[in-house]
Protein backbone atom coordinates (compact mmCIF):
# COMPACT_ATOMS: atom_id res chain seq x y z
CA UNK A 1 0.00 0.00 0.00
CA UNK A 2 1.41 3.60 -0.82
CA UNK A 3 2.42 4.99 2.19
CA UNK A 4 4.18 8.75 3.42
CA UNK A 5 7.21 8.97 5.96
CA UNK A 6 7.67 11.90 7.68
CA UNK A 7 10.89 11.18 9.90
CA UNK A 8 11.09 14.08 12.62
CA UNK A 9 7.50 14.15 14.51
CA UNK A 10 8.96 16.79 16.69
CA UNK A 11 11.34 19.47 15.78
CA UNK A 12 12.54 22.68 17.42
CA UNK A 13 14.66 25.00 16.24
CA UNK A 14 15.54 29.15 17.03
CA UNK A 15 14.39 31.72 14.91
CA UNK A 16 17.25 32.03 11.74
CA UNK A 17 17.71 28.74 11.95
CA UNK A 18 17.65 26.46 8.64
CA UNK A 19 15.35 24.07 8.46
CA UNK A 20 14.87 20.83 6.37
CA UNK A 21 11.69 18.38 7.09
CA UNK A 22 12.09 15.05 5.43
CA UNK A 23 9.27 13.30 3.53
CA UNK A 24 9.52 10.26 1.83
CA UNK A 25 6.92 8.13 -0.17
CA UNK A 26 6.28 4.59 -1.33
CA UNK A 27 4.85 4.79 -4.62
CA UNK A 28 7.06 4.08 -8.10
CA UNK A 29 4.75 5.46 -10.33
CA UNK A 30 3.80 9.34 -11.02
CA UNK A 31 3.15 11.04 -8.37
CA UNK A 32 1.79 14.78 -7.37
CA UNK A 33 3.04 16.13 -4.00
CA UNK A 34 2.21 18.76 -1.76
CA UNK A 35 2.94 20.21 1.37
CA UNK A 36 0.87 21.38 3.77
CA UNK A 37 0.65 23.51 7.00
CA UNK A 38 -1.54 23.85 9.85
CA UNK A 39 -0.74 26.95 12.29
CA UNK A 40 -2.71 27.00 15.74
CA UNK A 41 -5.93 27.00 15.39
CA UNK A 42 -6.06 27.35 11.61
CA UNK A 43 -6.63 24.91 9.35
CA UNK A 44 -5.02 23.29 6.47
CA UNK A 45 -3.46 24.98 3.91
CA UNK A 46 -1.47 24.61 1.11
CA UNK A 47 2.64 25.54 1.36
CA UNK A 48 3.22 24.13 -1.91
CA UNK A 49 2.67 21.20 -4.61
CA UNK A 50 4.89 19.75 -7.52
CA UNK A 51 2.99 18.01 -10.37
CA UNK A 52 5.65 18.04 -12.90
CA UNK A 53 8.48 20.19 -14.48
CA UNK A 54 11.45 21.97 -11.96
CA UNK A 55 11.61 19.71 -9.25
CA UNK A 56 12.46 22.17 -6.85
CA UNK A 57 9.55 24.31 -5.78
CA UNK A 58 8.84 27.34 -4.22
CA UNK A 59 5.80 28.14 -2.33
CA UNK A 60 4.45 30.36 0.29
CA UNK A 61 6.63 32.25 2.79
CA UNK A 62 10.10 31.45 2.14
CA UNK A 63 9.28 27.76 2.08
CA UNK A 64 10.45 25.41 -1.03
CA UNK A 65 10.80 21.63 -1.69
CA UNK A 66 12.76 19.46 -3.76
CA UNK A 67 11.53 16.10 -5.42
CA UNK A 68 14.15 13.96 -5.56
CA UNK A 69 12.79 10.79 -7.96
CA UNK A 70 15.31 8.66 -7.21
CA UNK A 71 15.26 8.92 -3.56
CA UNK A 72 11.47 8.85 -3.70
CA UNK A 73 12.02 11.90 -1.40
CA UNK A 74 10.15 15.65 -1.34
CA UNK A 75 11.88 17.46 1.39
CA UNK A 76 10.63 20.85 2.50
CA UNK A 77 13.20 23.60 3.87
CA UNK A 78 13.68 27.03 4.66
CA UNK A 79 16.67 29.02 4.84
CA UNK A 80 15.40 30.97 8.20
CA UNK A 81 12.65 30.42 10.14
CA UNK A 82 10.51 33.13 12.00
CA UNK A 83 8.90 32.36 15.35
CA UNK A 84 5.26 32.57 13.10
CA UNK A 85 6.33 29.12 11.21
CA UNK A 86 5.35 27.15 14.41
CA UNK A 87 3.02 25.26 12.83
CA UNK A 88 2.20 21.24 12.24
CA UNK A 89 4.01 20.45 8.61
CA UNK A 90 2.14 17.42 6.18
CA UNK A 91 3.58 16.22 3.11
CA UNK A 92 0.82 14.28 1.05
CA UNK A 93 1.25 12.13 -1.60
CA UNK A 94 -1.83 12.15 -5.07
CA UNK A 95 -1.07 9.14 -7.65
CA UNK A 96 -1.06 10.57 -10.98
CA UNK A 97 -4.58 10.18 -12.50
CA UNK A 98 -6.20 10.01 -8.91
CA UNK A 99 -7.68 12.87 -6.63
CA UNK A 100 -7.26 11.15 -3.42
CA UNK A 101 -4.33 12.67 -0.87
CA UNK A 102 -1.97 10.23 1.44
CA UNK A 103 -0.74 12.56 4.21
CA UNK A 104 2.04 11.38 6.50
CA UNK A 105 1.82 12.08 10.14
CA UNK A 106 3.11 15.34 10.41
CA UNK A 107 5.96 17.05 11.99
CA UNK A 108 5.60 19.24 14.50
CA UNK A 109 7.23 22.86 14.49
CA UNK A 110 8.24 24.79 17.68
CA UNK A 111 10.47 27.75 16.85
CA UNK A 112 11.75 29.76 19.53
CA UNK A 113 12.52 33.75 19.95
CA UNK B 1 -13.96 33.72 -1.56
CA UNK B 2 -15.64 32.07 1.54
CA UNK B 3 -13.74 29.33 2.37
CA UNK B 4 -15.25 25.36 2.86
CA UNK B 5 -17.30 26.04 5.89
CA UNK B 6 -17.89 23.02 8.32
CA UNK B 7 -19.98 22.43 11.49
CA UNK B 8 -20.20 21.63 14.77
CA UNK B 9 -16.72 23.15 15.54
CA UNK B 10 -17.08 20.70 18.31
CA UNK B 11 -18.75 17.64 19.42
CA UNK B 12 -18.84 15.74 22.73
CA UNK B 13 -21.12 12.33 22.74
CA UNK B 14 -21.38 8.97 24.54
CA UNK B 15 -20.29 5.88 23.02
CA UNK B 16 -23.33 3.75 21.31
CA UNK B 17 -25.18 7.63 20.00
CA UNK B 18 -25.43 9.40 16.90
CA UNK B 19 -23.94 12.05 15.61
CA UNK B 20 -23.71 14.42 12.13
CA UNK B 21 -21.61 16.56 10.94
CA UNK B 22 -22.11 19.31 7.98
CA UNK B 23 -19.71 20.32 4.94
CA UNK B 24 -20.26 23.28 2.64
CA UNK B 25 -17.75 23.33 -0.10
CA UNK B 26 -16.57 26.30 -1.69
CA UNK B 27 -19.40 27.14 -4.76
CA UNK B 28 -18.51 25.74 -7.45
CA UNK B 29 -16.11 23.19 -6.07
CA UNK B 30 -17.35 19.39 -7.84
CA UNK B 31 -15.38 17.07 -5.52
CA UNK B 32 -15.72 16.91 -1.86
CA UNK B 33 -13.69 14.75 0.41
CA UNK B 34 -14.01 13.77 4.19
CA UNK B 35 -10.91 12.89 6.33
CA UNK B 36 -10.58 11.23 9.67
CA UNK B 37 -7.29 12.98 11.57
CA UNK B 38 -6.85 10.51 14.80
CA UNK B 39 -4.39 12.50 17.18
CA UNK B 40 -1.35 12.45 16.16
CA UNK B 41 -1.92 11.11 13.07
CA UNK B 42 -2.03 13.01 9.09
CA UNK B 43 -5.62 12.79 7.71
CA UNK B 44 -7.11 9.46 6.62
CA UNK B 45 -9.81 9.84 3.50
CA UNK B 46 -12.85 8.57 4.62
CA UNK B 47 -15.16 8.99 1.01
CA UNK B 48 -14.23 11.22 -1.73
CA UNK B 49 -17.42 12.51 -3.93
CA UNK B 50 -18.04 13.68 -7.39
CA UNK B 51 -20.81 15.94 -7.66
CA UNK B 52 -23.43 13.66 -5.96
CA UNK B 53 -22.15 10.83 -6.78
CA UNK B 54 -19.49 8.46 -4.39
CA UNK B 55 -15.73 7.98 -6.27
CA UNK B 56 -14.61 6.13 -3.32
CA UNK B 57 -15.80 5.04 0.34
CA UNK B 58 -12.89 2.38 0.35
CA UNK B 59 -12.10 3.42 3.76
CA UNK B 60 -14.99 4.05 5.36
CA UNK B 61 -16.46 1.94 8.19
CA UNK B 62 -19.60 1.37 6.21
CA UNK B 63 -21.09 -0.55 9.40
CA UNK B 64 -21.50 2.74 11.22
CA UNK B 65 -20.18 5.67 9.21
CA UNK B 66 -22.53 7.20 6.47
CA UNK B 67 -22.17 10.34 4.24
CA UNK B 68 -24.13 11.95 1.46
CA UNK B 69 -24.24 14.85 -1.01
CA UNK B 70 -27.85 14.78 -2.28
CA UNK B 71 -27.61 17.47 -4.10
CA UNK B 72 -23.76 17.87 -5.06
CA UNK B 73 -23.14 20.76 -2.96
CA UNK B 74 -23.32 20.31 1.21
CA UNK B 75 -22.42 16.88 2.47
CA UNK B 76 -23.19 14.91 5.66
CA UNK B 77 -21.22 12.97 7.50
CA UNK B 78 -22.76 10.48 10.04
CA UNK B 79 -21.65 7.96 12.61
CA UNK B 80 -24.45 5.59 14.51
CA UNK B 81 -23.17 4.16 16.75
CA UNK B 82 -20.40 6.15 17.70
CA UNK B 83 -17.44 4.16 19.32
CA UNK B 84 -14.41 5.56 21.73
CA UNK B 85 -12.06 4.94 18.58
CA UNK B 86 -13.90 7.62 16.80
CA UNK B 87 -12.59 10.40 19.09
CA UNK B 88 -10.71 12.32 16.00
CA UNK B 89 -10.77 15.96 14.20
CA UNK B 90 -13.02 15.21 11.19
CA UNK B 91 -12.23 17.22 8.10
CA UNK B 92 -13.77 18.13 4.59
CA UNK B 93 -12.15 19.54 1.47
CA UNK B 94 -12.89 20.45 -1.58
CA UNK B 95 -11.30 20.81 -5.07
CA UNK B 96 -12.32 22.08 -8.21
CA UNK B 97 -12.40 19.64 -11.29
CA UNK B 98 -9.81 19.26 -13.33
CA UNK B 99 -5.80 18.18 -12.93
CA UNK B 100 -3.82 20.08 -10.55
CA UNK B 101 -6.00 21.45 -8.63
CA UNK B 102 -5.66 22.29 -4.97
CA UNK B 103 -7.89 20.76 -2.06
CA UNK B 104 -9.29 23.58 0.20
CA UNK B 105 -9.46 22.09 4.10
CA UNK B 106 -12.27 23.57 6.31
CA UNK B 107 -11.69 23.70 9.83
CA UNK B 108 -12.98 20.79 11.08
CA UNK B 109 -15.26 19.35 13.90
CA UNK B 110 -13.77 18.02 16.84
CA UNK B 111 -15.20 14.96 18.00
CA UNK B 112 -15.08 13.62 21.83
CA UNK B 113 -16.66 10.31 21.99
CA UNK B 114 -16.71 8.90 25.86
Amino acid sequence: AQSVSQHNHHVILSEAASLELGCNYSYGGTVNLFWYVQYPGQHLQLLLKYFSGDPLVKGIKGFEAEFIKSKFSFNLRKPSVQWSDTAEYFCAVNRGGYNKLIFGAGTRLAVHP
Amino acid sequence: EAGVAQSPRYKIIEKRQSVAFWCNPISGHATLYWYQQILGQGPKLLIQFQNNGVVDDSQLPKDRFSAERLKGVDSTLKIQPAKLEDSAVYLCASRLQGAGETQYFGPGTRLLVL
